[in-house]
């Protein structure tokens, strides 16, 4: 199984919800991400979970949280966002072998979230 | 910081070859990786080079000249279903796990 699931697929919410996103892999594997992808652009990392433990956050805003419930499950909580945070939402994962530089990622099909 | 730059579009016909180039510069440098993403789907995986040369796998192939700072992906055989956008890749500044992607280049394949 090569298959990472996220959930919903598309999700519209006003600037007071509070919405999360979900991902989910059975690879075994122990690094998750988060990429945010523009239109007509490249994803962009926001977040790194490595062993269940959050690494790195690219200077994301607060009103993006993640949550690493455990080695298969991640989460991205969504509050007070804003129309310009309307993009594709891309989770990935990779084995983090050691320095992790040469993992392969493996992409989920993404949510595609707009802000109204 | 990273940058990669690539070619935004590139247009070929069914079965002819095709050359997406990659120059990159970097903080250290970790290898340099591909990824497809069709419209509407997830990037997925090419191929990886963590040194100078040719790699094949089936159709594609990608290179690596360190020296340059340069990569490019090779499609030979094109089919229409090659049509998507590519992505050249390098991990982030000081080797972190991730990556950072180059802008992309849309391939249109035409009949």
């Amino acid at each position: 199984d090569t298959e990472v699931t996220q959930t919903p697929k598309h999700l519209v919410m006003g600037m007071t919800n509070k919405k999360s996103l979900k991902c989910e892999q059975h690879m075994g594997h122990r690094a998750m991400y988060w990429y945010k992808q523009k239109a007509k652009k490249p994803p962009e990392l926001m977040f790194v979970y490595s062993y269940e433990k959050l690494s790195i956050n690219e200077s994301v805003p607060s009103r993006f949280s993640p949550e690493c419930p455990n080695s298969s499950l991640l989460n991205l909580h969504l509050h007070a966002l804003q129309p310009e945070d309307s993009a594709l939402y891309l989770c990935a994962s990779s084995q983090d072998r050691a320095g992790g530089v040469s993992d392969t990622q493996y992409f989920g099909p993404g949510t595609r979230l707009t802000v109204l | 910081g990273q940058s990669l730059e690539q070619p935004s579009e590139v247009t070929a016909v069914e079965g002819a070859i095709v050359q997406i180039n990659c120059t990159y510069q970097t903080s250290g440098f970790y290898g340099l990786s591909w990824y497809q993403q069709h419209d509407g789907g997830a990037p997925t995986f090419l191929s990886y080079n963590a040194l100078d040369g040719l790699e094949e796998t089936g159709r594609f192939s990608s290179f690596l000249s360190r020296s340059d700072s340069y990569g490019y992906l090779l499609l030979q055989e094109l089919q229409m279903k090659d049509s998507a956008s590519y992505f050249c890749a390098v991990p982030p500044r000081g080797g972190r796990r991730a990556l950072t992607f180059g802008s992309g280049t849309r391939l249109q394949v035409q009949p």
